[in-house]
């Protein structure tokens, strides 16, 4: 049930742009991005739920495509401080009590190089 | 300040030994959570509560356990029974379940084993 990221790693040049994907085989309910330094906790970032939206702030946005079930993040004009893991967390449409549940990916490595 | 705090920062594991870490929040959050993260993977849920005196086993719930005595605080111990403890663990809290709700995250946790 873990949802796949890809890549996993990518390495950028300050000012290039990135997306980072993230497909579950399960009908899903909202989609959680966060971002991860080294040895530090998951900041979060957005939330997408089931309805095909797209949000942003700032240079990072995402998308959620419901017929696919893949989330997408847009990392644009990537700035040196965008260093570090992505993570997806997914939760089911159909899920067991109330509290959020959340299955996370591998992670998505991204260094931003000057 | 509102926040998870979790301590030790860094705790150490004899064999044979049982050793507990701290999750403390002060969100007013209904649910909370306990997750491991090994090096260059995800989040693995351990275990999660959403309401006092109540909690689910997660994934990888053999060898730990917890508790739930208070609303803001969620200790998990670390049995003896747990062959491969080393690891970073972060604790979670949430709202009750709400649309635009998501997961926040504590400072974590590094345990190793002497």
């Amino acid at each position: 049930q873990q949802p796949v990221q890809s890549p996993q790693a990518v390495i950028l040049r300050e000012g290039e742009d990135a997306v980072i994907n993230c497909s579950s085989s399960k009908a899903l309910y909202s989609v959680h991005w966060y971002r991860q330094k080294h040895g530090e906790a998951p900041i979060f970032l957005m939330i997408l739920l089931k309805g095909g939206e797209q949000k942003g702030h700032d240079k990072i946005s995402a998308s959620f495509n419901e017929k696919k079930q893949q989330s997408s993040l847009y990392l644009t004009a990537s700035q040196l401080s965008y260093s570090g893991t992505y993570f997806c967390g997914t939760e089911l449409l159909i899920s067991s009590g109330s509290a959020r549940q959340l299955t996370f990916g591998s992670g998505t490595q991204l260094t931003v190089l000057p | 300040d509102g926040g998870i705090t979790q301590s030790p920062k860094y705790l150490f594991r004899k064999e044979g030994q049982n050793v507990t870490l701290s999750c403390e929040q002060n969100l007013n959050h209904d649910a909370m959570y306990w997750y491991r993260q090994d090096p260059g993977q995800g989040l693995r849920l351990i275990y999660y509560s959403q309401i006092v005196n109540d909690f689910q086993k997660g994934d990888i719930a053999e060898g730990y356990s917890v508790s739930r005595e208070k609303k803001e605080s969620f200790p998990l111990t670390v049995t003896s029974a747990q062959k491969n403890p080393t690891a970073f663990y972060l604790c979670a809290s949430s709202p009750w379940a709400g649309k635009q709700e998501t997961q926040y995250f504590g400072p974590g946790t590094r345990l190793l084993v002497l």
